[in-house]
């Protein structure tokens, strides 16, 4: 079985200043690994994915995420907030039979 | 390039009328097509797949149905809403492998009162 725990419902940020949106899973498989942004009332697009090559992937809009096997992590990261930014995130897991598990999204709130 | 297209955007309907969503796909041939569910903090929640025309999986018991008339046309169905049938509905597509991503339509928001 796999899972993606969320680890924060809302992350709340200034502009200009560093995010990180947490993110750990579970799988019995090496996993593919996801990171979608979803703006209110629009579908998901994807930001970045992990397929087994670099442990670091750089994702579009300056988000990039860090596959860490040892904590089970996928944190999603960008050094600096812009107000565009603000959205709801969700991390998703891909087993190595295709069944997809999305975590429970954070909403990212930037202040100026 | 590929594109996703769904309708309506919103929808407002009375319990117990029947719905209609629907889905194409432009630009990809034999797609993996998806309906999910999105419900207000709970996540997203497959709950139809189709790897081929009328070839339908359910992954969640429900009130809802899916068809695949066309190799690019995901429609998902209702003969009597549920209150509960209320929420945000997205379909998706992927191809080209394992570890192809999906990608999302724009998502019908479904009111069901």
């Amino acid at each position: 079985a796999q899972s993606v725990t969320q680890l924060d419902s809302h992350v709340s940020v200034s502009e200009g200043t560093p995010v990180l949106l947490r993110c750990n899973y579970s799988s019995s498989y090496s996993p593919s690994l996801f990171w979608y942004v979803q703006h209110p009332n629009k579908g998901l697009q994807l930001l970045l994915k992990y397929t087994s090559a670099a442990t670091l992937v750089k994702g579009i809009n300056g988000f990039e995420a860090e596959f860490k096997k040892s904590e089970t992590s996928f944190h999603l990261t960008k050094p600096s907030a812009h107000m565009s930014d603000a959205a709801e995130y969700f991390c998703v897991v891909r087993s190595r039979y295709s069944t997809l598990t999305f975590g429970k999204g954070t909403m990212l709130l930037v202040s100026p | 390039s590929q594109t996703i297209h769904q309708w309506p955007a919103t929808l407002v309907q009375p319990v117990g009328s029947p719905l209609s969503l629907e889905c194409t796909v432009e630009g990809t041939s034999n797609p993996n097509l998806y309906w999910y569910r999105q419900a207000a903090g709970r996540g997203l929640q497959l709950l139809f797949y189709s790897v081929g025309i009328g070839q339908i999986s359910s992954e969640v018991p429900q009130n809802l149905s899916a068809s695949r008339p066309q190799d690019r046309q995901f429609i998902l169905s209702s003969k009597k809403l549920l209150l509960s049938d209320s929420g945000f509905y997205l379909c998706a597509w992927r191809s080209g492998g394992l570890n192809s991503p999906l990608h999302f339509g724009n998502g019908t928001r479904l009111t069901v009162t």
